[in-house]
């Protein structure tokens, strides 16, 4: 059982759509951290999140951290072929990366 | 800029082969950590390391070994490799400062993707 539960898991859209994909959990947080994983490649951090409302931008991406520090979003606005990927939360558990499973997200031209 | 290779993009293995997975970071990392990787599963972890000779269980450390005989470089082993261990395998490393409630940033290697028939 995973502590965090994304949805959708899959989200096909045309280029120029917006969309938001979630990472919830009935557990309080610290932080939680986003990483995107790009086709044949390893994950890269996107954005930490630590205070709870707290919203973070990264050109196109807006990330959202829950007032209760329970949940987060990533919202992508006006979507590109390059934003195509695997979207990962995670919380740090003393060191330690616990993943949940992903929002695989595909944006075509 | 953080560099973490990893020996083998993809590899083919027997089952009941050893296999080893070696991993390489040049950023001086205290930590380093091995994942795998199923669809629908996220990422699991496997074993890591704080420091060199040291080791820890992840999540699902059965059927592995690890081996950190210097700081660079942290390899995973299976002893005897089985049709269930077919998966996507990637190393990630970071450093252990960590300032009061920030989480601090994995960095992770393309992935060994080990098929074993």
């Amino acid at each position: 059982t995973q502590l965090l539960e994304q949805s959708p898991q899959f989200l096909s859209i045309q280029e120029g759509e917006n969309l938001t994909v979630y990472c919830n959990s009935s557990s309080v947080f610290s932080s939680l951290q986003w990483y995107r994983q790009e086709p044949g490649e390893g994950p890269v951090l996107l954005v930490t999140v630590v205070t709870g409302g707290e919203v973070k931008k990264l050109k196109r991406l807006t990330f959202q951290f829950g007032d209760a520090r329970k949940d987060s979003s990533l919202h992508i606005t006006a979507a590109q072929p390059g934003d195509t990927g695997l979207y990962l939360c995670a919380y740090d558990s003393w060191g330690k990366l616990q993943f949940g499973a992903g929002t695989q997200v595909v944006v075509t031209p | 800029d953080v560099k973490v290779t990893q020996s083998s993009r993809y590899l083919v293995k027997r089952t009941g082969e050893k296999v080893f997975l070696e991993c390489v970071q040049d950023m001086d990392h205290e930590n380093m950590f091995w994942y795998r990787q199923d669809p629908g599963l996220g990422l699991r972890l496997i074993y890591f390391s704080y420091d060199v000779k040291m080791k820890e269980k992840g999540d699902i450390p059965e059927g592995y070994s690890v081996s950190r005989e210097k700081k660079e470089r942290f390899s995973l082993i299976l002893e005897s490799a089985s049709t269930n261990q077919t998966s996507m395998y990637l190393c990630a490393s970071t450093n252990r400062e960590w300032a009061g409630q920030f989480s601090y940033e994995q960095y992770f290697g393309p992935g060994t993707r080990l098929t074993v028939t």
